[in-house]
């Protein structure tokens, strides 16, 4: 079956510095892939969706200067977290469509910043 | 607001016996409806879909019910399992391709 995988699965950074993520599809091509958030016992939230080859569409309320996304492939796309403060904790999913109806999702990204 | 909604954020049953998990939208433009399971720091894993052509859709012990007038579905797990222990996601999606979550129904199963 479809497999999306997503590094790192858990990060600690400083406060202000960037962090990167990354979410591969291992096994399709992914012209589209989504990024969500999610807080403790919430849902997951959409922040973007990542189109391959041009600019990502962000929901509303979203900071798109802060949180970069790079679909520069079929097969990867990037999440950065630039000047990361402590309210930016949260676990970050990726996920994508794959070649039939379905969603894969990627197993996640704790981020802590400290 | 809020397009998925799962209004019970708990449901306890007793193994062996029937889980049902609600999720109400309100939408009218979703046409593809999806239940995840999740684990704490995980990824959602995908359980069961349907299209809103159709009103259910079976898959082992995975039954989902659509009713498009009441903008309802629900999921039924029968019979339940200590390993069906999880918190369950309703998600809808329309023609943008998006998936929208409900808040999630943490689901406990007893031996």
């Amino acid at each position: 079956g479809a497999v999306v995988s997503q590094h790192p699965s858990w990060v600690i950074c400083k406060s202000g510095t960037s962090v990167k993520i990354e979410c591969r599809s291992l096994d399709f091509q992914a012209t589209t892939m989504f990024w969500y958030r999610q807080f403790p016992k919430q849902s997951l939230m959409l922040m973007a969706t990542s189109n391959e080859g041009s600019k990502a569409t962000y929901e509303q309320g979203v900071e798109k200067d802060k949180f970069l996304i790079n679909h520069a492939s079929l097969t990867l796309s990037t999440l950065t977290v630039t000047s990361a403060h402590p309210e930016d904790s949260s676990f970050y999913i990726c996920s994508a469509r794959d070649n039939g109806y379905g969603y894969t999702f990627g197993s996640g990204t704790r981020l802590t910043v400290v | 607001d809020q397009q998925v909604k799962q209004n019970s954020p708990s449901l306890s049953v007793q193994e062996g016996r029937i889980s049902i998990l609600n999720c109400d939208y309100t939408n009218s433009m979703f046409d593809y409806f999806l239940w995840y399971k999740k684990y704490p720091a995980e990824g959602p894993t995908f359980l069961i879909s349907i299209s809103s052509i159709k009103d259910k859709n079976e898959d082992g012990r995975f039954t989902v019910f659509l009713n498009k007038s009441a903008k309802h579905l629900s999921l039924h797990i029968v019979p339940s399992q200590p390993g069906d222990s999880a918190v369950y996601f309703c998600a809808a999606s329309s023609n943008t391709g998006k998936l929208i979550f409900g808040q999630g129904t943490t689901l406990q199963v007893k031996p």
